[in-house]
């Protein structure tokens, strides 16, 4: 398949480390934060989303932190696994006043 | 999540020609949209395709080039036109906005991703 992120900043982990994958959005305004996952040859896969009135978020194995002050949004895989390899991105909108605005994305590439 | 998907997956064109890209989801959702995605790069907006009006496009796509269709709140058509090798992306169709019920009787706002149409212009 085509692949995709080619040209992205790339974060190498080792297998069961964890990993941190950080975001700095554009608008101050926007208020609806959402990191996807793209494996190659595939459409981009939610994750998970946050809100603005959280600063925080948890799912199976990941966590998205949010700092509106300066306007910086992270997500946390734990014990990263091999299956984890793939080119994450964070949108941005405000809720309810679509569309989504992406992030330059960035591969994250697990070490066995 | 609703089940997306898009046809073709794959083709290559010859420059001049013009491709069709179909969108299907399997339950209705309120809002669709289109995006580019050039080889090692982010997702850009091409445009929302409203049911039953003219889409709404963003800063440097034109209808002309990318004509956009949507008969109902399940479907979607994107024409890539007259194909210059510029035009070699993934098409990426997206929708948000699902009925109460399937979302535990509210409005979801996440937005979920076909598998993408692979164009290769020649």
């Amino acid at each position: 398949g085509e692949s995709v992120g080619l040209h992205l900043p790339t974060l190498s982990v080792q297998e069961g480390d964890n990993s941190i994958i950080n975001c700095a959005y554009s608008n101050s305004a926007s208020d609806y934060f959402i990191w996807y996952k793209q494996e190659s040859g595939k459409g981009p896969q939610f994750i998970i989303d946050i809100r603005s009135n959280m600063d925080k978020r948890q799912g199976q194995r990941v966590t998205v932190l949010l700092n509106k002050t300066v306007k910086h949004l992270s997500l946390q895989i734990a014990a990263t696994q091999p299956g984890d390899s793939a080119v994450y991105f964070c949108a941005e909108n405000i809720a309810g006043n679509t569309p989504l605005v992406f992030g330059k994305g960035t591969r994250l590439s697990v070490i066995a | 999540s609703a089940v997306i998907s898009q046809k073709p997956s794959r083709d290559i064109c010859q420059r001049g020609t013009s491709l069709t890209i179909q969108c299907q989801v399997d339950s209705q959702v309120t809002m669709m949209f289109w995006y580019r995605q050039q080889p090692g790069q982010s997702l850009t907006l091409i445009a929302t395709a409203n049911q039953g009006s003219e889409a709404t496009y963003e800063s440097g796509f034109v209808i002309d080039k990318f004509p956009i269709s949507r008969p109902n709140l399940t479907f979607s058509t994107l024409t890539v036109s007259n194909m210059s090798p510029e035009d070699s992306s993934i098409y990426l169709c997206s929708v948000e906005g699902f009925p109460p019920g399937l979302a535990g009787g509210f409005w979801m706002d996440e937005q979920f991703f076909g598998p993408g149409t692979r164009l290769t212009v020649l």
